[in-house]
């Protein structure tokens, strides 16, 4: 069975600075994929970025970008330049090759100070 | 751009009521998710739908609960007695069939259950 933790319940940030959220996951397979979804109040659940385990270079879309460490397990999103629109729950997320379930870790509120 | 689709956005029911959530996936996705997210918590996954075939429906409550998607289209979850632990967000995703890496979300129903 796969796990997914995230550590931190609430984190804040100043706007235009730099944050890193953190994740943690435990699986068995070998082949799998990971993923931050970004939950903003009251609105759909969206995905900010993947990566798949197999490929050793940390996925970045735009100001979005993530720490991947497989021999740690660890899966840390960093948000660059953050803007008042990236205030929302963001949960870690990740699912096996060949079953896509994905277990989602608790979520980490996160807060823009303008 | 097309969305996933659920109604209602929210409902309050007493216990032993009978409830029921619809969703409307994104035109073609052959793949439907229901899952759970109680308050303070991430998704969990309650029924996964291939087509109209159940693939997964391991954490499906049964004794209460029941999903259909007869057409292989839009789907309901029932939940027939309510109890108070029911309160929580029911949220709807799909995914295209062959695109193992994104799951569009609904808007999600909010049950409260009194």
């Amino acid at each position: 069975a796969q796990t997914v933790t995230q550590s931190q319940p609430e984190m804040s940030v100043q706007e235009a600075e730099t944050v890193t959220l953190s994740c943690t996951y435990d699986t068995s397979e070998s082949d799998y994929y990971l993923f931050w979804y970004k939950q903003p109040p009251s609105r759909q659940m969206i995905l900010v970025i993947r990566q798949e385990a197999y490929k050793q270079q940390n996925a970045t879309e735009n100001r979005f970008s993530v720490n991947f460490q497989k021999a740690a397990k660890s899966f840390s999103l960093k948000i660059s330049d953050s803007q008042l629109g990236d205030a929302a729950m963001y949960f870690c997320a990740s699912s096996n090759f060949g079953n896509e379930k994905l277990t989602f870790g608790t979520g980490t509120r996160l807060t823009i100070i303008p | 751009e097309a969305e996933v689709a659920q109604s209602p956005r929210y409902k309050i029911t007493e216990k032993s009521q009978a409830v029921a959530f619809w969703c409307d996936p994104i035109s073609g996705h052959a793949t439907l998710y229901w899952y759970r997210q109680i308050l303070g918590q991430g998704p969990e996954l309650l029924v996964q739908f291939q087509d109209e075939s159940v693939v997964d429906d391991s954490q499906l409550p049964k004794d209460r609960f029941s999903a259909e998607r007869l057409k292989g289209v839009d789907s309901t979850l029932k939940i027939q007695p309510a109890e108070l632990g029911d309160s929580a967000m029911y949220l709807c995703a799909s995914r295209e069939l062959g695109q193992p890496y994104e799951q569009y979300f609904g808007p999600g129903t909010r049950l409260t259950v009194t």
